[in-house]
């Protein structure tokens, strides 16, 4: 089956930094998320990106699909941005979405 | 975005009992759910799809005679884990997948989860 590899597994900011969060794929894919998981365990959708950038505020995306990757951008960093980020990929339109293991975000103040 | 509701949100209840955790799409139609579960530390892992109207699909490992769903219409879906045991102990997730024709058309949405923990 498909895999989906995210880097770095951790990583721990001051506030303020800038962060580029990073998510391999194996296969061709037909639907790309990004989710933000707070610490009571809700995931909070970020991006919905098969292809191409997109952009919300502090937070950007860019998926090249040829090239099996997508980057999560992280700027300025907040404590409120705590929490495991997951990428999560789906092959084709009736598919299931398979996650990656997730790369586990600390903002010190 | 969409929104997906869970309920309840934490249950703890004693080996051997049942328990039935409810998910449903508020503002959308749902034609596909899905139930994941998650340890602690550690990524999702899809358990099963459930389509409105017809029997779910479980992923190999899964038993589906201990993981009961059902999706009676197009805005709930529910699993029952029955005789539970300690081991069945996690956080359970529920999410539904817009088939609207909005702008969240194939986007999954996932619900804030019940955390189960059995005696």
């Amino acid at each position: 089956g498909i895999q989906v590899e995210q880097s770095p597994p951790d990583l721990i900011l001051q506030e303020g930094a800038n962060s580029t969060l990073r998510c391999n794929f194996s296969d061709s894919v037909n639907n790309l998320q990004w989710f933000h998981q707070n610490p009571w365990g809700q995931l909070i959708n970020l991006f919905y990106i098969p292809s191409g950038t997109k952009q919300n505020g502090r937070l950007s995306a860019t998926t090249v699909a040829t090239e099996r990757y997508s980057l999560l951008y992280i700027s300025s960093s907040q404590t409120t941005d705590s929490g495991v980020y997951f990428c999560a990929v789906r092959l084709n339109q009736g598919g299931k979405l398979i996650f990656g293991q997730g790369t586990e975000l600390s903002v010190k103040p | 975005g969409a929104v997906v509701s869970q309920h309840p949100s934490w249950v703890i209840c004693k080996s051997g009992t049942s328990v039935k955790i409810e998910c449903r799409s508020l503002d959308f139609q749902a034609t596909t759910m899905f139930w994941y579960r998650q340890f602690p530390k550690q990524s999702l892992m899809l358990m099963a799809t459930s389509n409105e109207g017809s029997k779910a699909t479980y992923e190999q490992g899964v038993e589906k005679d201990k993981f009961l769903i059902n999706h009676a219409s197009l805005t709930l879906s529910t699993l029952t884990v029955t005789s539970a045991h300690p081991e069945d102990s996690s956080f359970y997730i529920c999410s539904a997948r817009d088939r609207g024709s909005g702008i969240s058309y194939n986007e999954q949405f996932f619900g804030p989860g019940t955390r189960l923990t059995v005696l």
